[in-house]
């Protein structure tokens, strides 16, 4: 296993258009975290799932913002009506959840402009 | 709300100077607080899981300090190498709950 892999890692899109991005975790990690990141802030959290349950959803998340992780295994983050505000690096992270630490293991992120 | 911050927001240095960085939590309901290492076009990846008050933990010249009771997290750098250059981020924990809180992180410049 290579890790943690998005697609795309780019994608440019115009105000109004609906766009997905799909993260592909660690296999044998059950958790997955979807965060945001804009210029000059850390990650901001959006939502988890423990195998296929979305356990939370930050209250800051737009109804335009849907996660699903079918069978537990990948995720998808699609974003409806895209707004300028939107552009930022989605980051994708898992983790066991069995383990002491809870530490992270992210993907590369897919940065999204919206025009 | 959970709210860490981080300081320096930025820092630049000399190869070969040591430095540090700080990071500030709330002292209440606190269960792990980790350190990350985000270089440019990389992913995030994790230095230090830090659970008990006083832990020190290290990692070739990087190291870390907790104190939960205070609240803070320091991350120092010993002779520092142009390879160290990225953003060091810090991310807490809360009792009860499974999400980490980043800080905004420092940016680090390392300059040969």
């Amino acid at each position: 296993d290579t890790g943690v892999s998005q697609d795309p890692r780019h994608k440019i899109t115009k105000r109004g258009q609906n766009v997905t991005f799909r993260c592909d975790p660690i296999s044998e990690h059950n958790r997955l975290y979807w965060y945001r990141q804009t210029l000059g802030q850390g990650p901001e959290f959006l939502t988890y799932f423990q195998n296929e349950a979305q356990l939370e959803k930050s209250r800051l998340l737009s109804d335009r913002f849907s996660a699903e992780r079918p069978k537990g295994s990948f995720s998808t983050l699609e974003i409806q009506r895209t707004e300028q505000g939107d552009s930022a690096m989605y980051l994708c992270a898992s983790s066991w959840g069995g383990s002491e630490t809870g530490e992270l293991f992210f993907g590369e992120g897919s940065r999204l402009t919206v025009l | 709300i959970l709210n860490v911050e981080q300081s320096p927001q930025s820092l630049h240095v000399q190869e070969g100077d040591s430095t540090n960085f700080t990071c500030s939590f709330p002292s209440s309901n606190f269960y792990a607080l980790h350190w990350y290492r985000w270089e440019t076009a990389k992913s995030p990846e994790a230095l230090f899981v830090m659970t008990l008050n006083g832990d020190e933990k290290k990692k070739g010249r990087i190291s870390a300090t907790l104190n939960t009771k205070e609240g803070y997290s320091y991350l120092y750098i010993k002779g520092s190498q142009p390879e160290d250059s990225a953003t060091y981020l810090c991310a807490f924990i809360s009792g009860g709950y499974n999400k980490l809180i980043f800080g905004a992180g420092t940016r680090l410049a390392v300059h040969p």
